[in-house]
């Protein structure tokens, strides 16, 4: 699984947009790019994937350049709700049979939005 | 949205003594993991599971840790004989296999384990 560097933390205001950045030089390939949320005494939850160029949900953009060497987590208008700790996490999507898809947690980016 | 649901949410238990955490994954996957968080430190993987038999597990997971699933819809966790060092947050999560190019796992709040 590829090593991914992202900051250790970020502040914002409310209602800016903010942009995390991961690097992740040695990804292969396969691998696809996603990044969870988690809050103080919750389980990290999904936000985004992508393997490559731009993806956009209902609650973040992820933008993945030719090179797929790092992506960016945009999330529009943040609000105090949206202070949590981001990880980014490379690996390889797919399942073949029996092999399994663990996730690699790093320290994550820890989101501090102020009113 | 279906989601991994875990109980109970705090466990507290003497050092020495057997825990059983349960998960209850989504009910159309069929991977399973646990992970567990010690306070203040990193999500860290403990075993997969899949086909009624454990794919992968980390050095972690040594031989007081065991994982079963059942019936078709729990997945637990069981620690033998607890220790000190076990208290953690241990999050069960689940994954949809049919779709191989977007395979995001899913989490539960998870469970507090204090030992005493």
């Amino acid at each position: 699984l590829a090593k991914t560097t992202q900051p250790i933390s970020m502040d914002s205001y409310e209602g800016q947009e903010v942009n995390i950045t991961c690097s992740h030089n040695n990804i292969a390939t396969n691998d696809y790019i996603t990044w969870y949320q988690q809050f103080p005494s919750q389980g990290p939850r999904f936000i985004i994937q992508g393997y490559k160029t731009k993806v956009t949900n209902e609650v973040a953009s992820l933008f993945i350049p030719a090179d797929r060497k790092s992506s960016t987590l945009s999330l529009p208008r943040v609000s105090l709700s949206d202070t949590a700790v981001y990880y980014c996490l490379v690996g390889d999507g797919l399942n073949y049979g029996g092999a399994t898809n663990k996730l690699i947690f790093g320290t994550g980016t820890l989101l501090a939005v102020q009113p | 949205e279906p989601e991994v649901t875990q109980t109970p949410s705090h466990q507290v238990t003497q050092m020495g003594q057997e825990v059983i955490l349960r998960c209850v994954p989504i009910s159309n996957h069929l991977y399973f993991y646990w992970y567990r968080q010690i306070l203040g430190q990193k999500v860290e993987f403990l075993v997969s599971f899949y086909n009624n038999e454990i794919s992968e597990k980390s050095e972690i997971f040594d031989d007081q840790f065991s994982v079963e699933r059942p019936d078709g819809s729990n997945f637990t966790l069981k620690i033998r004989s607890t220790k000190l060092e076990d208290s953690a947050m241990y999050f069960c999560a689940s994954s949809d296999a049919t779709d191989i190019s977007n395979q995001p796992q899913h989490f539960g709040d998870g469970t507090r384990l204090s030992i005493l």
